[in-house]
């Protein structure tokens, strides 16, 4: 197994742009979710999806889309990007998302995305 | 409220030593679970335990030991005879069962250990 996947690994745009954060996974979780990871303030949710079309809002949604259309994959769309949403993104994935009862989450390798 | 902390922003020892991390953690509610997960230099979040709140018993992995204690909401990490690999930002995270939002990770904002040889 690939595990969790995630393309591009680094990205530069500038203001106004969008573009798309790819996250795949192989291990057939209902559960997948995105988060943004800034200095200071941890890892904080963005997304999440408890199975293929059906997508809810976290606790940092806005500037962010999302769409579950496959088991497999869960892509983050940045519509126009800005400067405050320059971050490092992780994409992660778990068993069971019916449930949410702490499953573990397991993480991709991260995007670093710069917004200039 | 919901909320982790982890209090020791970094931490710097010379190979051999033990080290303890610690994380405190609040919560409403009364089933939760706790994790530990490891951010080494190359960036990826690499999963490390998970405890359910029902289960206080500490645990051992080779050189890892966790102690949790209910009674001072606190689920501390430790490493043993640190050695080099061990450098890294780890990271405390809580995910409450009922009052969950989307399975969300609650994370505290990360101890950065630093070991040097």
């Amino acid at each position: 197994n690939a595990g969790v996947t995630q393309t591009p690994k680094f990205q530069v745009l500038k203001t106004g742009q969008s573009m798309t954060l790819q996250c795949a996974q192989d291990m057939n979780h209902e559960y997948m979710s995105w988060y943004r990871q800034d200095p200071g303030m941890g890892l904080r949710l963005i997304h999440y999806s408890v199975g293929a079309g059906i997508t809810d809002q976290g606790e940092v949604p806005n500037g962010y889309n999302v769409s579950r259309s496959t088991t497999e994959d869960f892509p983050l769309r940045l519509l126009s990007a800005a400067p405050s949403q320059t971050s490092v993104y992780f994409c992660a994935s778990s068993y069971s998302g019916a449930k949410l009862r702490g499953e573990t989450q397991y993480f991709g390798p991260g995007t670093r995305l710069l917004v200039l | 409220a919901q909320k982790v902390t982890q209090a020791q922003t970094e931490i710097s020892v010379v190979e051999k030593e033990d080290v303890t991390l610690d994380c405190v953690y609040e919560t409403r509610d009364t089933t939760y679970y706790l994790f530990w997960y490891k951010q080494p230099p190359s960036g990826e979040l690499v999963f490390l335990i998970r405890r359910n709140s029902f289960d206080e018993q500490n645990e051992i992995s080779g050189r890892y030991s966790w102690n949790f204690q209910k009674s001072t909401s606190s689920f501390n990490f430790t490493i043993t005879a640190s050695q080099v690999v061990d450098s890294a930002v780890y990271f405390c995270a809580l995910s409450e069962a009922y009052y969950n939002q989307g399975g969300k990770l609650i994370f505290g904002q990360g101890t950065e250990l630093s070991v040097k040889p």
